[in-house]
């Protein structure tokens, strides 16, 4: 099955730093790549996710980018806010319908 | 629009005792699944089901049962609570997509256990 590793597990930015949460999988054959981002006392939430067909996918201070051919996929946070202060969890497919999950990056953002 | 919605909210059992976490979802969603959240530990897989009368094996299915009998609603039951159930339970849901293609899956609130 799939076997997801996520690094780094803790990462502590001054506000307006960029942070990157890097993941690798095992699956070549993986095609979809989510990123959840749960804050203290509540549900996973989705905030990016991108296809295998594409290398990179942006929506305004989030970014993720996939490398095929190393297997791995990274999350971008450009000019972090202490509201990004969050565990993040990477996913990657396993099987026909289930994902699975990193063990997870607690981030914070230092005002 | 609920969503996925999960009940109870938080729980206390004595060791041995049983119960039942319900979750539901009013998206029409095909895909149901519970997890189990320990600290330092991700999303942990315990039961999934594809659709209504089918559930399958996750990765940590030991002391777990699970019933999908109205495609709305998912059922996670402890048999027999143990102090290492103890942890916070989630439920989630997806639409089931053409060929294969995976879809986000929605969360629901959690619930909160502690075995005694």
């Amino acid at each position: 099955g799939e076997n997801v590793e996520q690094h780094p597990s803790t990462l502590s930015v001054q506000e307006g730093d960029s942070a990157v949460i890097k993941c690798t999988y095992s699956d070549s054959a993986s095609n979809y790549f989510p990123w959840y981002k749960q804050e203290l006392g509540k549900r996973p939430q989705l905030i990016i996710d991108i296809r295998s067909n594409v290398g990179e996918k942006k929506d305004q201070r989030i970014a993720v980018t996939l490398n095929k051919t190393a297997k791995h996929f990274s999350l971008h946070i450009t000019e972090t806010q202490p509201e990004d202060s969050a565990v993040y969890f990477c996913a990657a497919p396993r099987g026909y319908s289930t994902l699975t999950f990193g063990k997870g990056t607690m981030l914070l953002v230092s005002p | 629009n609920a969503g996925v919605t999960q009940t109870p909210k938080f729980r206390v059992l004595k060791t041995g005792q049983s119960m039942t976490l319900l979750c539901a979802q009013d998206m029409n969603h095909e895909y149901m699944y519970w997890y189990r959240q320990d600290p330092g530990m991700g999303l942990r897989l315990i039961h999934y089901s594809v659709g209504e009368g089918t559930t399958a094996k996750g990765e940590v299915p030991d002391g777990y049962n699970v019933s999908r009998l109205k495609k709305q609603n998912f059922l996670l039951g402890l048999e027999s609570a143990a102090p290492s159930q103890t942890s916070v339970y989630f439920c989630a849901s997806s639409p089931r997509l053409a060929g294969g293609n995976k879809e986000t899956q929605y969360f629901g609130p959690g619930t909160r256990l502690l075995v005694l």
